[in-house]
């Protein structure tokens, strides 16, 4: 069985400042996927990232960029120069891609103060 | 491309009493999903639908939720009855035939149980 885990609950930081959002997964599987996902506060969950098991390189978009690192079971999630508009609830997610359930951690609530 | 369609947007009713969600997946997703979204959790994959075949519904309660898929596009999820915890955010998913590509979230079906 898949986990993942998000050991932050709430952050909140002020505008412009950098901020890093946790994931930690657990797997049997050497097949694997990860995700981010926001959801604002009109409840849609927004895709952000998909990265699969086999490609550790660290991706940058925009603000945003990602750190997977398989020696420690992490995926993390940084945003640079943080805006209000960041602010939102973060999941971290996990697939097998053999029948593409998603196993969401509980989630991150990030806070961008003016 | 018009993403997923999830009615209504919110909903309130008694202990006891059914209510019913509809959900339209993104036209040629053939892979539909129901995830229940508690209060400060993430989304649990209720069910899975390929096409109108359940692929997994092992964590569905059948004692009172039911979902169909008849002709393979538009899905209904029905509880009957409803129980005070069962108070969450129903979201709808569709994907690109059971892949991991184009999964697309609704904006959710907001339920609650008074």
């Amino acid at each position: 069985a898949q986990k993942v885990t998000q050991a932050q609950t709430e952050i909140s930081v002020v505008e412009k400042e950098d901020v890093t959002l946790d994931c930690v997964y657990e797997t049997r599987d050497t097949t694997y996927y990860l995700f981010w996902y926001k959801q604002p506060p009109s409840g849609e969950l927004v895709f952000l990232i998909r990265r699969n098991s086999f490609d550790e390189q660290n991706e940058i978009s925009g603000r945003y960029s990602w750190n997977f690192q398989k020696s420690t079971s992490s995926f993390n999630f940084t945003i640079t120069a943080s805006q209000v508009v960041d602010s939102a609830v973060y999941f971290c997610a996990s697939s097998t891609g053999a029948n593409s359930k998603l196993t969401f951690g509980k989630g991150i609530t990030l806070s961008v103060r003016p | 491309e018009a993403g997923v369609a999830q009615s209504p947007r919110y909903k309130i009713i008694e202990k006891r009493q059914s209510v019913a969600f509809w959900c339209n997946p993104i036209s040629g997703h053939a892979t539909l999903y129901w995830y229940q979204q508690i209060l400060g959790q993430g989304p649990k994959l209720l069910i899975q639908f390929q096409n109108n075949g359940v692929v997994d519904d092992s964590q569905l309660p059948k004692d009172r939720f039911s979902a169909e898929r008849l002709k393979g596009v538009d899905s209904t999820l029905k509880i009957q009855p409803a129980k005070l915890e069962d108070s969450a955010v129903y979201l709808c998913a569709s994907s690109v035939t059971g892949t991991l590509y184009g999964y697309t979230f609704g904006s959710g079906t907001r339920l609650t149980v008074v």
